[in-house]
């Protein structure tokens, strides 16, 4: 098992570009989510999914789309980059969508200028 | 809305000394309680949950917590560490009714040093 697999590692954006980071996990987990980090801030819940074709917002999900049409495939989407986007982005899976371990990717780091 | 404070945002220690991560939560609701460790450059790793039952919460690499309802703690202790345990450590918290939206302290740097 690869686990939660994330791409690209590390991306530089101008302001207004878009782009997608990928997240994939091989676990046949039902329930993904996508959280960035900030110094100081520790991680914010940015979209989740507990399921093929359902997601919704988490704590800090402006500027940000998902869709989740595969079991395994959770992508994020910045619309029009923002240098306050400038962070690191962690994707997570866990087989169940209540208590269970979630299992984190490596992450993205992204710097917006 | 559901808040987690970590105490100090640095804790430096020799090694083979005891350790003790503080960790506070807001809400008296019925709540899911997890520690995870992030190594320099890399992503999160479960040391340890607190779900339900025993109070007292044994993890990997001899870490334990103990979760206090009353106190709204759940603190992070290690007897002895290591250098190896330098690393961040980040205390989550889960609503159950909420499913896995976890929320995320600010993180406590655990400096171990020789």
């Amino acid at each position: 098992n690869a686990g939660v697999t994330q791409t690209p590692k590390f991306q530089v954006l101008k302001t207004g570009q878009s782009m997608t980071l990928q997240c994939a996990q091989d676990m046949n987990h039902e329930y993904m989510s996508w959280y960035r980090q900030d110094p100081g801030m520790g991680l914010r819940l940015i979209h989740y999914s507990v399921g093929a074709g359902i997601t919704d917002q988490g704590e800090v999900p402006n500027g940000y789309n998902v869709s989740r049409s595969t079991t395994e495939d959770f992508p994020l989407r910045l619309l029009s980059a923002a240098p306050s986007q400038t962070s690191v982005y962690f994707c997570a899976s866990s087989y169940s969508w209540q208590g269970g371990e979630q299992y984190f990717g490596p992450g993205t780091r992204l710097t917006v200028t | 809305a559901q808040s987690v404070t970590q105490l100090d945002s640095q804790v430096p220690v020799f090694e083979e000394a005891p350790v003790e991560l503080r960790c506070n939560y807001s809400s008296s609701v019925s709540v899911y309680l997890f520690w995870y460790v992030q190594y320099p450059n890399q992503g999160l790793q479960l040391l340890l949950k607190y779900l339900s039952g025993s109070t007292l919460v044994k993890g990997i690499n001899g870490f334990e917590a103990e979760f206090n309802k009353s106190q709204t703690s759940f603190h992070l202790r290690k007897p002895s560490v290591h250098i190896s345990d330098t690393a961040e450590y980040f205390c989550a918290v889960s609503v159950r009714e909420y499913g896995n939206k976890l929320v995320f302290g600010a993180g406590t740097i655990l400096r171990v040093k020789s």
